[in-house]
């Protein structure tokens, strides 16, 4: 069983574009919630995280919306560079478990 | 600043063979992560340590053992490999235990079981 869900699977958005990716979770327990960037051969690499006391964090051209009722949570890309083009993976954490979501793979064309 | 490697790059294992994956960090991070990733179920935890000495069990670790004799090290031994095992495997660490410390993660090995 999927702990967190992660849509859509693939995104195609035209560069300045806005990129929006979304996450879904069941487990309550959950209290920090990354978002995760991959390039192809390469490990995964911490964009940027929130935790549940908050609504939104933004850093630079990403931002996470969180919505704590819902259990859910999004990835906002503001004008979109084709080097954003990578696998994006959010997650949800409680002490020493982390549960991945599925991925999507963001393309941006110039 | 090498931060973690992980050794080998790829391998091609036949079924039943016994597997370390290597880990190494140099950033004396305390706590360390096992994870495998497969197409379509995104990155799954295998095994942690949050110090030298303490290992736990993840998501996932059935088939799976790990050690954490000191800081540095933190190898995945696979006892008799089954093709179900075949997966890209990254090595994670942070500098806190738990939640909240940000995981810096290996450059993966790809293993494929025969």
């Amino acid at each position: 069983q999927q702990q967190v869900k992660q849509s859509p699977q693939s995104l195609i958005v035209q560069k300045g574009g806005i990129s929006i990716i979304n996450c879904a979770y069941e487990n309550t327990a959950f209290d920090y919630f990354p978002w995760y960037q991959q390039f192809p051969g390469k490990g995964p690499a911490l964009l940027i995280a929130i935790r549940p006391d908050v609504s939104e964090k933004k850093e630079g051209r990403f931002t996470i919306s969180f919505n704590k009722s819902a259990k859910q949570f999004s990835l906002h890309i503001m004008d979109s560079q084709p080097g954003d083009s990578a696998t994006y993976f959010c997650a949800a954490a409680t002490g020493n478990q982390f549960y991945f979501g599925t991925g999507t793979s963001l393309t941006v064309i110039p | 600043i090498a931060g973690i490697t992980q050794a080998p790059t790829s391998q091609i294992l036949a079924a039943g063979r016994r597997m370390t994956l290597r880990c190494t960090q140099d950033m004396r991070h305390n706590a360390m992560y096992w994870y495998r990733q497969d197409l379509g179920l995104g990155l799954r935890l295998i095994h942690y340590s949050n110090t030298a000495g303490t290992t736990g069990k993840g998501e996932v670790p059935d088939g799976y053992s790990v050690s954490r004799a000191n800081t540095d090290d933190f190898p995945l031994t696979l006892a008799s490999a089954v093709p179900s095992q075949t997966s890209v495997y990254f090595c994670a660490s942070s500098g806190g235990q738990g939640a909240f410390h940000e995981q810096f993660f290996g450059p993966g090995t790809r293993l494929t079981v025969l």
